[in-house]
């Protein structure tokens, strides 16, 4: 199985700041890495697929970038609604597996 | 649009089977690849298997194999995962997840929780 690790695992940080959250794969996933935003008792929202691509509706502070191993979610002056929990996801091969997230939390 | 709405919380008990649904909206089944993901209370995601009913072939993570079947209904665009043989570590939040492009995810279902206890 491909191992995703993801860091950090939690972040605080405030309305306006700009974060990256790092995604690193055990092998070459080539740029199958999507990236998923999550808040309390709700289902996970795409936000980026293959590596850099926006879902629709994502707002454009949210960006990504890498491909092979290594992969980056940045997101740009931090609004109140982006405080949650974020995931990356490979889907190079089965079984698809996930980071064990990142908690962004307000400084 | 496209919508996965997913059967309601269950309880049981350890050793007993679990078969959780997902209804397509908006969409055919057929060309639906469905996949379920479980999240662990205050854990991260796991994906359990997945369905591809334009070929009839399902696929599972090596941890649920031999637990877990996943069908699809076409006549009622419902897709199901069963789950056998639970044990209170398989007290999660299901999700049905719609499976595009490059593999990503793009439409949720609402989730479905399971709580085993005896």
């Amino acid at each position: 199985d491909i191992q995703m690790t993801q860091s950090p695992s939690s972040l605080s940080a405030s309305v306006g700041d700009r974060v990256n959250i790092t995604c690193r794969a055990s092998q070459n996933i080539g740029n199958s890495l999507n990236w998923y935003q999550q808040t309390p008792g709700k289902a996970p929202k795409l936000l980026l697929f293959a590596a850099s691509s926006f879902h629709s509706g994502v707002p454009s502070r949210f960006s990504g970038s890498g491909s092979g191993t290594d992969f980056t979610l940045t997101i740009n002056t931090l609004q109140p609604e982006d405080f949650a929990a974020y995931y990356c996801h490979q889907s190079y091969q089965t079984p698809h597996t996930f980071g064990q997230g990142t908690k962004l939390e307000i400084k | 649009q496209v919508q996965l709405a997913q059967s309601g919380a269950e309880v049981r008990t350890p050793g007993s089977s679990v078969k959780v649904s997902c209804n397509v909206s908006g969409g055919t089944l057929t060309s639906t690849t469905v996949s379920w993901v479980r999240q662990a209370p205050g854990d991260g995601l796991k994906w359990v298997g997945r369905i591809v009913p334009l070929f009839e072939t399902a696929h599972y993570a090596q941890q649920f194999q031999g637990r877990v079947t996943i069908t699809a209904d076409e006549s009622t665009n419902t897709a199901y995962m069963e789950l056998r043989s639970v044990t209170s570590e398989d007290t999660a939040v299901y999700f049905c997840a719609r499976e595009v492009g490059m593999g990503a995810f793009d439409i949720w279902g609402q989730g479905s929780l399971l709580t085993v206890s005896s």
